[in-house]
Protein backbone atom coordinates (compact mmCIF):
# COMPACT_ATOMS: atom_id res chain seq x y z
CA UNK A 1 0.00 0.00 0.00
CA UNK A 2 1.06 4.08 -0.86
CA UNK A 3 0.52 6.88 1.21
CA UNK A 4 1.52 10.50 1.55
CA UNK A 5 1.42 12.54 4.39
CA UNK A 6 1.46 16.16 3.90
CA UNK A 7 1.79 17.49 7.39
CA UNK A 8 1.34 21.81 6.81
CA UNK A 9 -2.27 22.21 6.04
CA UNK A 10 -1.28 25.81 5.17
CA UNK A 11 1.86 27.70 4.52
CA UNK A 12 2.22 31.65 4.75
CA UNK A 13 5.22 33.05 2.70
CA UNK A 14 6.52 36.56 2.01
CA UNK A 15 6.89 37.77 -1.69
CA UNK A 16 10.42 36.81 -2.83
CA UNK A 17 11.26 34.23 0.06
CA UNK A 18 11.51 30.73 -0.33
CA UNK A 19 9.54 28.27 0.81
CA UNK A 20 9.70 24.81 1.24
CA UNK A 21 6.74 22.10 1.61
CA UNK A 22 6.75 18.85 3.51
CA UNK A 23 6.02 15.42 2.24
CA UNK A 24 6.48 12.03 3.12
CA UNK A 25 5.51 9.08 2.00
CA UNK A 26 5.21 5.15 2.43
CA UNK A 27 5.71 2.60 -0.53
CA UNK A 28 6.27 -0.85 -0.78
CA UNK A 29 7.26 -0.91 -4.10
CA UNK A 30 10.82 -1.00 -5.00
CA UNK A 31 10.49 1.42 -7.74
CA UNK A 32 8.42 4.62 -7.54
CA UNK A 33 8.23 8.35 -8.39
CA UNK A 34 7.44 11.46 -6.70
CA UNK A 35 5.38 14.20 -7.82
CA UNK A 36 4.55 17.71 -6.81
CA UNK A 37 1.13 19.28 -8.57
CA UNK A 38 -0.13 22.43 -8.06
CA UNK A 39 -3.78 23.46 -8.01
CA UNK A 40 -4.50 27.37 -8.08
CA UNK A 41 -8.41 28.25 -6.75
CA UNK A 42 -9.57 27.99 -10.45
CA UNK A 43 -9.40 24.18 -10.33
CA UNK A 44 -6.92 22.68 -12.71
CA UNK A 45 -4.01 20.08 -11.57
CA UNK A 46 -0.46 21.73 -12.82
CA UNK A 47 1.95 19.31 -13.15
CA UNK A 48 5.26 20.45 -11.92
CA UNK A 49 8.22 18.19 -11.08
CA UNK A 50 8.91 14.49 -11.08
CA UNK A 51 11.83 12.31 -8.83
CA UNK A 52 12.46 8.99 -9.61
CA UNK A 53 13.35 6.70 -6.95
CA UNK A 54 16.68 5.60 -8.31
CA UNK A 55 17.42 9.19 -9.60
CA UNK A 56 20.91 10.18 -8.20
CA UNK A 57 20.46 13.71 -8.16
CA UNK A 58 17.16 16.11 -7.06
CA UNK A 59 15.24 17.04 -9.24
CA UNK A 60 14.93 21.00 -10.58
CA UNK A 61 12.25 22.76 -12.59
CA UNK A 62 13.10 26.39 -12.71
CA UNK A 63 11.95 27.77 -9.44
CA UNK A 64 11.24 24.36 -8.35
CA UNK A 65 13.24 21.93 -6.75
CA UNK A 66 12.61 18.71 -5.01
CA UNK A 67 14.53 17.87 -2.16
CA UNK A 68 14.42 13.99 -2.36
CA UNK A 69 15.78 12.37 1.09
CA UNK A 70 14.97 8.41 0.13
CA UNK A 71 16.11 6.95 3.66
CA UNK A 72 13.83 9.00 5.11
CA UNK A 73 11.23 8.61 2.53
CA UNK A 74 10.90 12.41 2.76
CA UNK A 75 10.48 14.61 -0.90
CA UNK A 76 9.68 18.23 0.13
CA UNK A 77 8.93 20.87 -2.61
CA UNK A 78 10.97 23.72 -2.41
CA UNK A 79 10.05 26.99 -3.74
CA UNK A 80 12.13 29.68 -4.69
CA UNK A 81 11.89 33.74 -4.89
CA UNK A 82 7.97 32.89 -4.14
CA UNK A 83 5.59 35.06 -6.21
CA UNK A 84 1.81 35.95 -5.65
CA UNK A 85 0.95 33.68 -8.38
CA UNK A 86 1.87 31.00 -6.08
CA UNK A 87 -0.77 31.04 -3.92
CA UNK A 88 -2.37 27.79 -4.09
CA UNK A 89 -3.29 24.18 -3.37
CA UNK A 90 -0.01 21.74 -3.78
CA UNK A 91 -0.63 18.06 -3.50
CA UNK A 92 2.67 15.72 -3.00
CA UNK A 93 1.89 12.39 -4.99
CA UNK A 94 3.35 8.72 -5.50
CA UNK A 95 3.10 6.23 -7.88
CA UNK A 96 4.30 2.46 -7.84
CA UNK A 97 4.94 0.24 -10.34
CA UNK A 98 2.41 0.02 -13.45
CA UNK A 99 1.97 4.02 -13.38
CA UNK A 100 -1.55 3.83 -12.61
CA UNK A 101 -2.13 3.82 -8.91
CA UNK A 102 -0.98 7.14 -8.10
CA UNK A 103 -1.77 8.14 -4.40
CA UNK A 104 -1.91 11.74 -3.65
CA UNK A 105 -1.73 13.63 -0.38
CA UNK A 106 -4.33 15.83 1.45
CA UNK A 107 -2.69 18.80 0.07
CA UNK A 108 -0.88 22.43 1.42
CA UNK A 109 -2.55 25.73 1.25
CA UNK A 110 0.07 28.21 0.34
CA UNK A 111 -0.35 32.23 0.48
CA UNK A 112 2.29 34.73 -0.72
CA UNK A 113 2.22 37.91 0.93
CA UNK A 114 3.13 40.95 -0.73
CA UNK B 1 -3.88 24.27 -28.43
CA UNK B 2 -3.91 20.74 -27.22
CA UNK B 3 -5.41 19.95 -23.57
CA UNK B 4 -8.24 18.23 -21.81
CA UNK B 5 -11.89 19.65 -21.69
CA UNK B 6 -14.37 18.43 -19.23
CA UNK B 7 -18.26 19.26 -19.05
CA UNK B 8 -20.43 20.85 -17.84
CA UNK B 9 -18.32 23.01 -15.09
CA UNK B 10 -21.32 22.77 -12.65
CA UNK B 11 -23.40 19.99 -12.93
CA UNK B 12 -26.91 19.38 -10.22
CA UNK B 13 -28.30 15.68 -9.49
CA UNK B 14 -31.36 15.12 -7.96
CA UNK B 15 -31.88 11.83 -6.19
CA UNK B 16 -32.02 8.55 -7.32
CA UNK B 17 -31.04 10.55 -11.34
CA UNK B 18 -27.99 9.32 -12.95
CA UNK B 19 -25.74 12.20 -14.60
CA UNK B 20 -22.95 11.70 -16.79
CA UNK B 21 -19.65 14.34 -17.22
CA UNK B 22 -17.50 14.74 -20.10
CA UNK B 23 -13.94 14.30 -20.79
CA UNK B 24 -12.74 14.72 -24.20
CA UNK B 25 -8.67 15.24 -24.60
CA UNK B 26 -7.10 16.13 -28.25
CA UNK B 27 -3.81 14.81 -26.74
CA UNK B 28 -3.41 11.64 -28.79
CA UNK B 29 -2.52 10.16 -25.06
CA UNK B 30 -3.78 6.89 -24.60
CA UNK B 31 -4.31 6.68 -20.44
CA UNK B 32 -7.39 8.52 -19.25
CA UNK B 33 -8.08 8.92 -15.61
CA UNK B 34 -11.15 9.95 -12.95
CA UNK B 35 -10.67 11.65 -9.83
CA UNK B 36 -12.35 12.70 -6.91
CA UNK B 37 -11.55 15.33 -4.97
CA UNK B 38 -13.17 16.27 -1.94
CA UNK B 39 -12.56 19.05 0.41
CA UNK B 40 -9.63 18.51 2.59
CA UNK B 41 -8.57 15.95 0.96
CA UNK B 42 -6.34 14.85 -2.07
CA UNK B 43 -7.62 13.14 -5.27
CA UNK B 44 -8.69 9.73 -4.95
CA UNK B 45 -8.84 7.47 -8.38
CA UNK B 46 -12.38 6.44 -9.53
CA UNK B 47 -11.27 4.63 -13.13
CA UNK B 48 -8.54 4.44 -15.45
CA UNK B 49 -8.20 3.50 -19.18
CA UNK B 50 -4.88 2.46 -20.71
CA UNK B 51 -6.29 2.30 -24.13
CA UNK B 52 -9.70 2.27 -25.94
CA UNK B 53 -12.18 -0.49 -25.24
CA UNK B 54 -10.27 -0.90 -21.90
CA UNK B 55 -10.96 0.61 -18.48
CA UNK B 56 -10.06 -0.57 -14.93
CA UNK B 57 -11.41 0.10 -11.01
CA UNK B 58 -9.61 2.59 -9.04
CA UNK B 59 -10.17 2.83 -5.21
CA UNK B 60 -13.34 3.94 -5.07
CA UNK B 61 -15.66 2.76 -8.14
CA UNK B 62 -18.54 1.91 -6.34
CA UNK B 63 -21.63 3.90 -7.63
CA UNK B 64 -19.60 5.22 -10.59
CA UNK B 65 -19.65 4.10 -14.69
CA UNK B 66 -17.10 4.67 -17.52
CA UNK B 67 -16.69 3.86 -21.18
CA UNK B 68 -13.16 4.14 -23.76
CA UNK B 69 -15.40 3.67 -26.87
CA UNK B 70 -12.91 6.69 -28.66
CA UNK B 71 -9.37 7.33 -27.39
CA UNK B 72 -10.61 11.34 -27.22
CA UNK B 73 -13.33 10.34 -24.85
CA UNK B 74 -14.02 8.73 -21.44
CA UNK B 75 -16.89 9.96 -19.69
CA UNK B 76 -18.01 9.62 -16.24
CA UNK B 77 -21.47 8.02 -14.68
CA UNK B 78 -22.52 9.00 -11.27
CA UNK B 79 -25.32 6.36 -11.00
CA UNK B 80 -28.00 6.39 -8.32
CA UNK B 81 -25.85 3.91 -6.28
CA UNK B 82 -23.08 6.45 -5.21
CA UNK B 83 -24.66 7.93 -2.09
CA UNK B 84 -22.52 10.59 -1.27
CA UNK B 85 -21.24 12.33 -5.01
CA UNK B 86 -21.30 15.96 -3.97
CA UNK B 87 -17.52 16.49 -4.97
CA UNK B 88 -15.19 17.99 -7.69
CA UNK B 89 -14.51 15.82 -10.54
CA UNK B 90 -10.89 15.95 -12.28
CA UNK B 91 -10.51 14.01 -15.41
CA UNK B 92 -6.75 13.64 -16.27
CA UNK B 93 -4.49 12.04 -19.21
CA UNK B 94 -1.14 10.90 -19.89
CA UNK B 95 0.76 9.51 -22.71
CA UNK B 96 0.97 6.06 -22.61
CA UNK B 97 0.69 3.78 -19.71
CA UNK B 98 2.85 3.45 -16.67
CA UNK B 99 3.36 6.99 -16.65
CA UNK B 100 1.61 9.39 -14.43
CA UNK B 101 -1.33 11.88 -14.95
CA UNK B 102 0.46 14.72 -17.04
CA UNK B 103 -2.50 16.91 -17.66
CA UNK B 104 -5.84 17.33 -16.22
CA UNK B 105 -9.08 19.12 -17.07
CA UNK B 106 -10.48 22.19 -15.07
CA UNK B 107 -12.70 19.92 -13.26
CA UNK B 108 -16.66 19.60 -12.86
CA UNK B 109 -18.52 20.48 -9.51
CA UNK B 110 -21.15 18.22 -8.73
CA UNK B 111 -23.63 18.71 -6.15
CA UNK B 112 -27.39 17.24 -4.74
CA UNK B 113 -30.26 19.38 -4.87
Amino acid sequence: AQKITQTQPGMFVQEKEAVTLDCTYDTSDPSYGLFWYKQPSSGEMIFLIYQGSYDQQNATEGRYSLNFQKARKSANLVISASQLGDSAMYFCAVTGTGGFKTIFGAGTRLFVKA
Amino acid sequence: DGGITQSPKYLFRKEGQNVTLSCEQNLNHDAMYWYRQDPGQGLRLIYYSQIVNDFQKGDIAEGYSVSREKKESFPLTVTSAQKNPTAFYLCASSLRQGVQPQHFGDGTRLSIL
